[in-house]
Protein backbone atom coordinates (compact mmCIF):
# COMPACT_ATOMS: atom_id res chain seq x y z
CA UNK A 1 0.00 0.00 0.00
CA UNK A 2 1.42 3.57 -0.97
CA UNK A 3 1.62 5.93 1.73
CA UNK A 4 1.11 9.57 1.90
CA UNK A 5 3.02 11.04 -0.70
CA UNK A 6 4.01 14.94 -0.92
CA UNK A 7 5.49 16.95 -3.71
CA UNK A 8 7.92 18.97 -3.80
CA UNK A 9 9.81 17.56 -1.01
CA UNK A 10 11.70 20.98 -0.98
CA UNK A 11 11.29 24.73 -2.28
CA UNK A 12 12.89 27.68 -2.13
CA UNK A 13 11.23 30.77 -3.17
CA UNK A 14 11.77 35.15 -2.39
CA UNK A 15 9.02 36.52 -0.84
CA UNK A 16 6.16 37.74 -2.75
CA UNK A 17 6.48 34.85 -4.90
CA UNK A 18 3.77 32.08 -5.23
CA UNK A 19 4.32 28.14 -4.17
CA UNK A 20 1.43 25.31 -4.34
CA UNK A 21 2.39 22.18 -2.28
CA UNK A 22 0.92 19.03 -3.30
CA UNK A 23 -0.60 16.33 -0.94
CA UNK A 24 -1.66 12.63 -2.13
CA UNK A 25 -3.48 10.55 0.52
CA UNK A 26 -3.68 6.95 0.78
CA UNK A 27 -6.35 5.87 -1.55
CA UNK A 28 -9.08 4.70 0.37
CA UNK A 29 -8.68 7.82 3.27
CA UNK A 30 -11.80 10.07 3.25
CA UNK A 31 -10.04 12.13 6.16
CA UNK A 32 -6.45 14.50 4.82
CA UNK A 33 -4.95 17.05 7.11
CA UNK A 34 -2.45 20.08 6.76
CA UNK A 35 0.10 20.85 9.65
CA UNK A 36 2.97 23.08 9.48
CA UNK A 37 6.12 23.17 11.47
CA UNK A 38 7.82 26.32 11.62
CA UNK A 39 11.36 26.16 13.17
CA UNK A 40 11.61 25.76 16.67
CA UNK A 41 8.35 25.47 17.22
CA UNK A 42 6.03 22.31 17.62
CA UNK A 43 3.78 20.74 14.51
CA UNK A 44 0.55 22.96 14.31
CA UNK A 45 -2.74 21.81 12.66
CA UNK A 46 -3.78 24.01 9.51
CA UNK A 47 -7.16 22.73 8.48
CA UNK A 48 -8.62 19.38 7.41
CA UNK A 49 -11.00 17.81 4.82
CA UNK A 50 -13.60 15.14 4.61
CA UNK A 51 -13.63 14.23 1.01
CA UNK A 52 -13.67 17.37 -1.01
CA UNK A 53 -15.29 19.45 1.86
CA UNK A 54 -13.32 21.75 4.45
CA UNK A 55 -14.12 20.24 7.95
CA UNK A 56 -12.25 22.57 9.54
CA UNK A 57 -10.27 25.23 8.72
CA UNK A 58 -9.40 27.11 11.88
CA UNK A 59 -5.65 26.97 11.55
CA UNK A 60 -5.11 28.66 8.55
CA UNK A 61 -2.79 31.25 9.75
CA UNK A 62 -4.32 34.10 6.92
CA UNK A 63 -5.84 34.79 3.67
CA UNK A 64 -2.67 34.58 1.43
CA UNK A 65 -2.98 30.66 2.18
CA UNK A 66 -5.69 28.36 0.15
CA UNK A 67 -6.23 24.90 0.53
CA UNK A 68 -8.74 22.65 -1.95
CA UNK A 69 -9.37 19.00 -2.41
CA UNK A 70 -10.97 18.68 -5.71
CA UNK A 71 -12.81 15.28 -6.18
CA UNK A 72 -12.09 14.51 -2.60
CA UNK A 73 -8.35 13.00 -3.84
CA UNK A 74 -5.45 14.65 -3.62
CA UNK A 75 -4.76 18.66 -1.75
CA UNK A 76 -3.21 21.51 -2.56
CA UNK A 77 -2.06 24.31 -0.28
CA UNK A 78 -1.18 27.47 -2.43
CA UNK A 79 0.71 29.98 -0.99
CA UNK A 80 0.00 33.65 -2.07
CA UNK A 81 2.32 35.80 -1.84
CA UNK A 82 4.66 34.08 0.42
CA UNK A 83 6.31 35.94 3.15
CA UNK A 84 9.18 34.94 5.17
CA UNK A 85 7.47 33.54 8.38
CA UNK A 86 5.61 31.08 5.88
CA UNK A 87 8.99 29.04 6.07
CA UNK A 88 8.68 25.55 7.47
CA UNK A 89 7.84 22.28 6.68
CA UNK A 90 4.39 21.42 5.85
CA UNK A 91 2.76 18.25 6.88
CA UNK A 92 0.45 16.28 5.06
CA UNK A 93 -1.65 13.12 7.10
CA UNK A 94 -4.32 11.08 6.15
CA UNK A 95 -6.76 8.50 7.91
CA UNK A 96 -9.77 6.42 7.47
CA UNK A 97 -11.53 7.21 10.21
CA UNK A 98 -11.79 10.83 11.91
CA UNK A 99 -13.03 10.77 15.59
CA UNK A 100 -9.49 10.05 16.62
CA UNK A 101 -8.25 7.62 14.54
CA UNK A 102 -4.34 7.23 13.35
CA UNK A 103 -3.33 9.71 11.28
CA UNK A 104 -0.69 8.72 8.68
CA UNK A 105 1.64 11.04 7.79
CA UNK A 106 3.76 12.31 4.38
CA UNK A 107 7.55 13.36 4.11
CA UNK A 108 6.62 17.03 4.57
CA UNK A 109 7.97 19.66 2.19
CA UNK A 110 9.95 22.18 3.20
CA UNK A 111 9.08 25.78 2.32
CA UNK A 112 11.82 28.37 2.62
CA UNK A 113 10.61 31.94 1.56
CA UNK A 114 13.71 34.48 1.00
CA UNK B 1 -7.63 25.44 24.02
CA UNK B 2 -5.48 22.37 24.62
CA UNK B 3 -2.02 22.02 24.73
CA UNK B 4 1.22 19.29 24.89
CA UNK B 5 4.31 19.85 26.75
CA UNK B 6 7.22 17.40 26.72
CA UNK B 7 9.42 17.98 29.61
CA UNK B 8 12.62 17.89 27.44
CA UNK B 9 13.79 19.33 23.95
CA UNK B 10 17.01 17.66 23.84
CA UNK B 11 18.30 14.31 25.59
CA UNK B 12 21.56 12.37 25.24
CA UNK B 13 21.95 9.20 26.23
CA UNK B 14 24.30 5.76 25.76
CA UNK B 15 23.52 2.77 24.32
CA UNK B 16 21.37 0.55 27.43
CA UNK B 17 20.36 3.52 29.01
CA UNK B 18 17.15 3.69 30.09
CA UNK B 19 14.87 6.30 28.54
CA UNK B 20 11.98 8.19 29.93
CA UNK B 21 10.07 11.10 28.12
CA UNK B 22 7.73 12.92 29.79
CA UNK B 23 4.43 14.41 28.55
CA UNK B 24 1.39 16.52 29.63
CA UNK B 25 -1.72 17.65 28.11
CA UNK B 26 -3.82 20.27 29.32
CA UNK B 27 -7.17 19.32 28.29
CA UNK B 28 -9.73 17.43 31.10
CA UNK B 29 -12.25 15.31 29.00
CA UNK B 30 -11.60 12.79 27.42
CA UNK B 31 -8.75 12.39 24.82
CA UNK B 32 -7.02 9.62 22.68
CA UNK B 33 -3.02 10.19 23.12
CA UNK B 34 -0.54 9.26 20.68
CA UNK B 35 3.82 9.07 20.42
CA UNK B 36 5.06 9.92 17.30
CA UNK B 37 8.97 9.33 15.91
CA UNK B 38 10.67 10.87 13.23
CA UNK B 39 13.77 9.24 12.21
CA UNK B 40 16.27 10.83 10.37
CA UNK B 41 14.91 11.02 6.80
CA UNK B 42 11.96 9.70 7.34
CA UNK B 43 8.42 10.48 8.09
CA UNK B 44 6.63 10.84 10.93
CA UNK B 45 5.59 7.66 12.20
CA UNK B 46 3.07 6.56 14.98
CA UNK B 47 5.06 4.61 17.50
CA UNK B 48 1.96 3.52 19.88
CA UNK B 49 -1.59 5.34 20.91
CA UNK B 50 -4.23 5.36 24.14
CA UNK B 51 -7.51 5.54 23.24
CA UNK B 52 -8.62 3.30 26.21
CA UNK B 53 -8.75 0.41 28.40
CA UNK B 54 -5.63 -0.66 29.90
CA UNK B 55 -3.84 2.63 31.07
CA UNK B 56 -0.08 0.97 29.78
CA UNK B 57 0.37 1.17 26.20
CA UNK B 58 2.84 -0.82 24.32
CA UNK B 59 4.31 0.33 20.72
CA UNK B 60 6.41 -0.62 18.68
CA UNK B 61 10.25 -1.48 18.60
CA UNK B 62 10.30 -1.88 22.78
CA UNK B 63 8.75 1.15 23.77
CA UNK B 64 5.79 1.91 26.22
CA UNK B 65 3.95 4.32 27.81
CA UNK B 66 1.37 4.90 30.84
CA UNK B 67 -1.47 7.34 30.87
CA UNK B 68 -2.05 8.46 34.01
CA UNK B 69 -5.36 10.49 34.15
CA UNK B 70 -4.95 12.16 37.72
CA UNK B 71 -1.80 13.76 36.58
CA UNK B 72 -2.47 14.26 32.60
CA UNK B 73 0.39 12.79 31.63
CA UNK B 74 1.31 10.24 28.71
CA UNK B 75 5.26 9.63 29.54
CA UNK B 76 7.30 7.63 26.64
CA UNK B 77 9.74 4.11 28.23
CA UNK B 78 12.12 1.98 26.66
CA UNK B 79 14.36 -0.44 29.47
CA UNK B 80 17.38 0.32 27.01
CA UNK B 81 17.74 2.51 24.32
CA UNK B 82 19.81 1.48 20.86
CA UNK B 83 21.98 3.91 18.83
CA UNK B 84 19.18 3.42 15.86
CA UNK B 85 16.56 4.93 18.37
CA UNK B 86 18.36 8.14 17.15
CA UNK B 87 15.37 9.95 16.46
CA UNK B 88 12.93 12.90 17.26
CA UNK B 89 9.89 11.90 19.53
CA UNK B 90 6.64 13.63 19.91
CA UNK B 91 3.67 13.57 21.92
CA UNK B 92 0.35 14.54 20.67
CA UNK B 93 -3.58 14.33 21.76
CA UNK B 94 -6.61 13.93 19.97
CA UNK B 95 -10.00 15.49 22.50
CA UNK B 96 -12.86 13.80 22.02
CA UNK B 97 -15.11 14.72 19.44
CA UNK B 98 -12.33 16.52 17.43
CA UNK B 99 -9.76 14.96 15.02
CA UNK B 100 -6.56 17.22 14.39
CA UNK B 101 -3.28 16.45 16.60
CA UNK B 102 -2.12 18.88 19.02
CA UNK B 103 1.75 18.26 19.04
CA UNK B 104 4.06 19.34 22.00
CA UNK B 105 7.38 20.66 20.42
CA UNK B 106 9.29 17.30 20.28
CA UNK B 107 11.95 16.17 21.50
CA UNK B 108 15.44 15.46 20.42
CA UNK B 109 16.63 12.11 21.31
CA UNK B 110 20.65 11.51 20.84
CA UNK B 111 22.00 7.66 21.71
CA UNK B 112 25.50 7.39 21.38
CA UNK B 113 26.94 4.12 20.77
Amino acid sequence: EAGVTQFPSHSVIEKGQTVTLRCDPISGHDNLYWYRRVMGKEIKFLLHFVKESKQDESGMPNNRFLAERTGGTYSTLKVQPAELEDSGVYFCASSQSAQGGEQYFGPGTRLTVT
Amino acid sequence: AQSVSQHNHHVILSEAASLELGCNYSYGGTVNLFWYVQYPGQHLQLLLKYFSGDPLVKGIKGFEAEFIKSKFSFNLRKPSVQWSDTAEYFCAVISSGYSTLTFGKGTMLLVSP
